[in-house]
Order: C-alpha cells, then structure tokens, then sequence
C-alpha cells in the first residue's frame, strides 16, 4: 500500500511571496500520478496540477509548479508570487498505475495561510 | 464543467439513525467515491464503484455500506449513525484512465453531526 506524508501542518507567508509545499510517498509502482489539490475555505476541493510519473519534465500550471523527483519519492508544489485567493487547505494525492478507478491516497493536509 | 452535487451541505442525526448521503454528477463518469475528511487526518477512502452496481471497499468501510443503482448517482448509507461518525463527507467523480483526463472531481461536502 502506498502513503502520501505531508510534513508541514501549517505555513503562513507574506503576499507576493513564494512558498514551497512538501510532499513524500512511498510506492513500489513505477508508473502513477500524483496530484495537488487546493480546498478554499468554501470547500470545494479543486486540481491544482498534476504529475505523471513516466514524465520527467516538472508540470507548471501559471504560478504553480511541482519539483518532482522520483527516485527521491518527492513531490513539493511551488505557489510563486502567492495571492491572498491561495490561502487554503492543500493536500497532496497518489493515484496508481490502475488508473484511479480504486481511488486517491491523500496525505494529511497543509493549511496555508497568506497574509496581506 | 463537471458538476458533483451533495444533497446536504450540513446534517445533524442522532444516534443510531440510518442516514443517507446521495452524490449526483453529470458528466457520465464512470468512477464514483466517498472520502472521509477529519482535521489532521486528511481524507481517507470509504467505498468506490467504478460501474452501476459495481462497489468496492476502500480504506475506512466499516460502519457504511454504498448503493449505485444508476450511474450518475452514488449513495452513502450509514445503517446506525454514531458519533463517531460525525464528520465531513466528500463525493468525488472520474473518468477512467483509457478516457483521458483521470482527475477527481469532488462535491461541496457534507458536514454530518452525530449527536
């Protein structure tokens, strides 16, 4: 089975700048995707960006990108020029090579905070 | 865009209560789940389906069972709430892989209390 750990509980930066969310797993699979998804205090779980495994190229999705390294089992986000709209519960996502039909292993969550 | 819809966004039961959580979307997905999510815990995988009458356990079944008589739809049932149970609720939807884009779609949540 495979465990999503997010060691940061809580980061609060200043507006504008950039922040980098932490995440490690642990999988014997060696083709998966992993994920970030973003939950605004309204709830509303969204995608954030997304990893494929057999990609090494890291994904980008405007101020948002990930440093994944695979051998290392690190998946770190990076909100550059961070908006007060970032403030949100973040957690990080495994899905296996199956495809996702059994599911996301999540980890437990950072909650960050940017203040004005 | 794809659209998960919860029927409550919050639910007050008492004990022992059979409680219903119904999930709808409307983008013809194949894969359809219930998470839990608890402060500090994250969200934790109760029952997928992955077809119409199709369930399957995920990682906290114990104490709810799942019904999908039609595709879009997706029910939780708790058969004697506790308050243990208390909780927030999250529907999510996908494709499958060999469809593309395999990204979860959640739902609003479901606050449920126990008393």
């Amino acid at each position: 089975a495979q465990t999503v750990t997010q060691s940061q509980p809580e980061m609060s930066v200043q507006e504008a700048e950039t922040v980098t969310l932490s995440c490690t797993y642990d999988t014997s699979e060696s083709n998966y995707y992993l994920f970030w998804y973003k939950q605004p205090p309204s709830r509303q779980m969204i995608l954030v960006i997304r990893q494929e495994a057999y990609k090494q190229q890291n994904a980008t999705e405007n101020r948002f990108s990930v440093n994944f390294q695979k051998a290392a089992k690190s998946f770190s986000l990076k909100i550059s020029d961070s908006q007060l709209g970032d403030t949100a519960m973040y957690f990080c996502a495994f899905m296996g090579p199956g495809g996702g039909a059994d599911g996301l292993t999540f980890g437990k969550g950072t909650h960050l905070i940017i203040q004005p | 865009d794809v659209k998960v819809t919860q029927s409550s966004r919050y639910l007050v039961k008492r004990t022992g209560e059979k409680v219903f959580l119904e999930c709808v979307q409307d983008m013809d997905h194949e894969n359809m789940f219930w998470y839990r999510q608890d402060p500090g815990l994250g969200l934790r995988l109760i029952y997928f389906s992955y077809d119409v009458k199709m369930k399957e356990k995920g990682d906290i079944p114990e104490g709810y069972s799942v019904s999908r008589e039609k595709k879009e739809r997706f029910s939780l049932i708790l058969e004697s709430a506790s308050t243990n149970q208390t909780s927030m609720y999250l529907c999510a939807s996908s494709r499958p892989l060999a469809g593309g884009n395999n990204e979860q779609f959640f739902g609003p949540g479901t606050r449920l209390t126990v008393l």
